[in-house]
């Protein structure tokens, strides 16, 4: 198994362009979820998915979009990229979230440069 | 309003000592509790976890400890590595809540 995978590894983007981080995992897991890291804030929750076709935003959607059409795959679109969304993106996926929550497999991050 | 407060952005420790890490949250719902390790250029790895109907979860070295009643949890590790030095994430989650809510995370650092 490959686990989570993310591409591209390094991004960068003027103000204004738009863009998608792809996130894609073999592991059958129906739970999805996107997360930001910068310096001193941690790792906060963009958007998240429970299944195909089902999903709902985090801490901070605003300026993202996600879909997620086959249980593989959750990809983060950037509509319009501005400087505050540099930021080293991490994609999770697990068996399944809430309650006695199964363990997340994070991905290798995307480390996003916005000029 | 951060739901999950890790107070010491880095911690310093001898090696073969113990290293405490500690987390307070304040969402009373939250009854899932997990610790991530995280190195440089690389995501998450799973470390250990803790349901409220239980106060403490051993695993080798690692032992977390959860004080319902003051909203604490903290993560002992013994004796201290230093391939241990990492960034620890504390997260939490609560039951029919899909999301999982992290930290800032506490960088911890193994003196030889």
């Amino acid at each position: 198994n490959a686990g989570v995978t993310q591409t591209p590894k390094f991004q960068v983007l003027k103000t204004g362009q738009s863009m998608t981080l792809q996130c894609a995992q073999d592991m059958n897991h129906e739970y999805m979820s996107w997360y930001r890291q910068d310096p001193g804030m941690g790792l906060r929750l963009i958007h998240y998915s429970v299944g195909a076709g089902i999903t709902d935003q985090g801490e901070v959607p605003n300026g993202y979009n996600v879909s997620r059409s086959t249980t593989e795959d959750f990809p983060l679109r950037l509509l319009s990229a501005a400087p505050s969304q540099t930021s080293v993106y991490f994609c999770a996926s697990s068996y399944s979230a809430g309650g006695f929550t199964d363990t997340q497999y994070f991905g290798p991050g995307t480390r996003l440069t916005v000029l | 309003d951060q739901q999950v407060k890790q107070n010491s952005p880095s911690l310093s420790v001898q090696e073969g000592r113990i290293s405490i890490l500690n987390c307070d949250y304040t969402n009373s719902m939250f009854d899932y509790f997990l610790w991530y390790k995280k190195y440089p250029a690389e995501g998450p790895t799973f470390l250990i976890s803790i349901s409220s109907i239980k106060d403490k979860n051993e695993d080798g070295r690692f032992t977390v400890f959860l004080n319902k009643s003051a909203k604490h949890l903290s993560l002992h590790i013994v004796p201290s590595q230093p391939g241990d030095s990492a960034v620890y994430f504390c997260a939490a989650s609560a039951f029919r809540d899909d999301k999982i809510i992290f930290g800032k995370g506490t960088r911890l650092h193994i003196l030889p």
